[in-house]
């Protein structure tokens, strides 16, 4: 198993805020993704990012992956309420295999 | 695509009953997982499947848990006897190599009393 630690594990903010969340891991992988669950549904893809340094951006959602792509950033901009769900980042290996993060659960409040 | 369908959306069972999840994968992917989300543990990955042959069942708890694809497109998650720790969210999921993305069902909500 090939573990990925998200912090922080849960997190409260008021609408307008920012925030950032961290996906951190010892194993280096070929591909990182992020996806977002809702209550009641499976994950949904947001982004993947491939090269180490890599940042993309999906409107006010930042992506990072770090050098030596073992680590990764979401940064969002202006929260808002519908952003409110479960962030888990995911680490592809060479095998084509997905292994998810312990997940954040994040709460905008209007 | 309809996506990944899975079935049944929740399954309520007595401990020691025989359990099985179904799960019809994204025509023309070659990949499926099986996972299993808790609060305590988050998501799992139980076994990976590439071209109906099990590569990786290094997850799967017991010898209690089995899994078969026995074609492209229709795999079983079988738990028996089933016991009250197995309660918890399972999903199947597919993809195709090289694509960088998992695409998940709506998942079985299993809860055993």
């Amino acid at each position: 198993t090939q573990l990925l630690e998200q912090s922080p594990q849960f997190l409260s903010i008021q609408e307008g805020e920012n925030l950032t969340v961290y996906c951190n891991s010892s194993s280096v992988f070929s591909s990182l993704q992020w996806y977002r669950q809702e209550p009641g549904e499976g994950p949904v893809l947001l982004v993947t990012v491939v090269t180490g340094g890599e940042v993309k951006k999906l409107k006010r959602l930042t992506f990072q992956f770090g050098d030596a792509r073992k680590d990764s950033s979401l940064h969002i901009t202006a929260a808002q309420p519908g952003d409110t769900g479960l962030y888990l980042c995911a680490g592809e290996n060479t095998g084509n295999q997905f292994y998810f993060g312990t997940g954040t659960s994040l709460t905008v409040i209007p | 695509d309809a996506g990944v369908i899975q079935s049944p959306r929740h399954e309520v069972t007595e401990m020691g009953q025989e359990v099985t999840l179904r799960c019809k994968p994204i025509s023309g992917h070659n990949s499926l997982f099986w996972y299993r989300q808790t609060m305590m543990r988050g998501l799992e990955l139980l076994i990976y499947f590439n071209n109906n042959v099990p590569i990786d069942d290094s997850g799967m708890p017991e010898d209690r848990f089995s899994a078969k694809m026995p074609n492209a497109s229709f795999s079983t998650l079988k738990i028996q006897p089933s016991e009250p720790r197995d309660s918890a969210v399972y999903f199947c999921a597919s993809s195709f190599t090289g694509l960088t993305e998992a695409f998940f069902g709506q998942g079985t909500r299993l809860t055993v009393v």
